[in-house]
């Protein structure tokens, strides 16, 4: 099983500042990488696959980096709507596995 | 509008069944792969099993083999887990998941049903 692992778990920032999010991969998953939103008491939103392609609606300030086993999500200006749990997938094998989950928080 | 209503969770002492239901509407789930997610309350996501469009394929994460079992009928536009064998550690929010056509992400998400499994 691939091993997803995001850092950090929690991001402290501010409202008009740039948050980058880390995932890794245990394994190369090539390109087969995607983030998720999930605010609370909501399902997960697909907001990127491919590891950099934006999902159809996600603002441009949202954007993925990275392959094989080093991924980023970057979310510039932050917006107040953006402070939410997020979650990056590996889609290369199964079981398709999730990262544990950065929580962005407001500082 | 493309929609995923579950159905089906509840409280259910361990060793216990239940089948969770998943009814698509907005777009013909013949035409998609699909998956069950599962997300124990304040923790992450799990992927637990996932049907080929016609049924013909099925796969399980480990934890599960053996007692879950996903299946579908594509005239009802209907999604099933069966779930035997209840553990604690089945406890969860179970999502129904459509995959990208073409590929394997999660690109459309139910509400989820919550099981409990408890005595």
């Amino acid at each position: 099983e691939v091993v997803m692992t995001q850092s950090p778990a929690t991001l402290s920032v501010s409202p008009g500042e740039r948050a980058t999010l880390s995932c890794r991969a245990s394994q190369s998953v090539r390109f087969k990488l995607a983030w998720y939103q999930q605010k609370l008491g909501q399902a997960p939103r697909l907001l990127i696959y491919g590891a950099s392609t934006r999902a159809t609606g996600i603002p441009a300030r949202f954007s993925g980096s990275g392959s094989g086993t080093e991924f980023t999500l970057t979310i510039s200006s932050l917006q107040s709507e953006d402070f939410a749990l997020y979650y990056c997938q590996q889609y290369y094998a199964w079981p398709r596995t999730f990262g544990q989950g950065t929580k962005l928080e407001i500082k | 509008e493309v929609q995923l209503v579950e159905s089906g969770g509840g409280l259910v002492r361990p060793g216990g069944s239940l089948r969770l239901t998943c009814v698509a509407s907005g777009f013909s789930l013949s035409n998609y792969w699909m998956t069950w997610v599962r997300q124990v309350p304040g923790k992450g996501l799990e992927c637990v099993a996932n049907i080929k469009q016609d049924g013909s394929q099925k796969y399980y994460v480990d934890s599960v083999k053996g007692r879950f079992s996903i299946s579908r009928d594509n005239a009802e536009n209907s999604l099933y887990l069966q779930i035997n064998s209840l553990r604690a550690d089945d406890t969860a929010l179970y999502y129904c998941a459509r995959d990208s056509p073409g590929d394997s992400y999660t690109d459309c998400w139910g509400q989820g049903t919550l099981v409990t499994v408890s005595s």
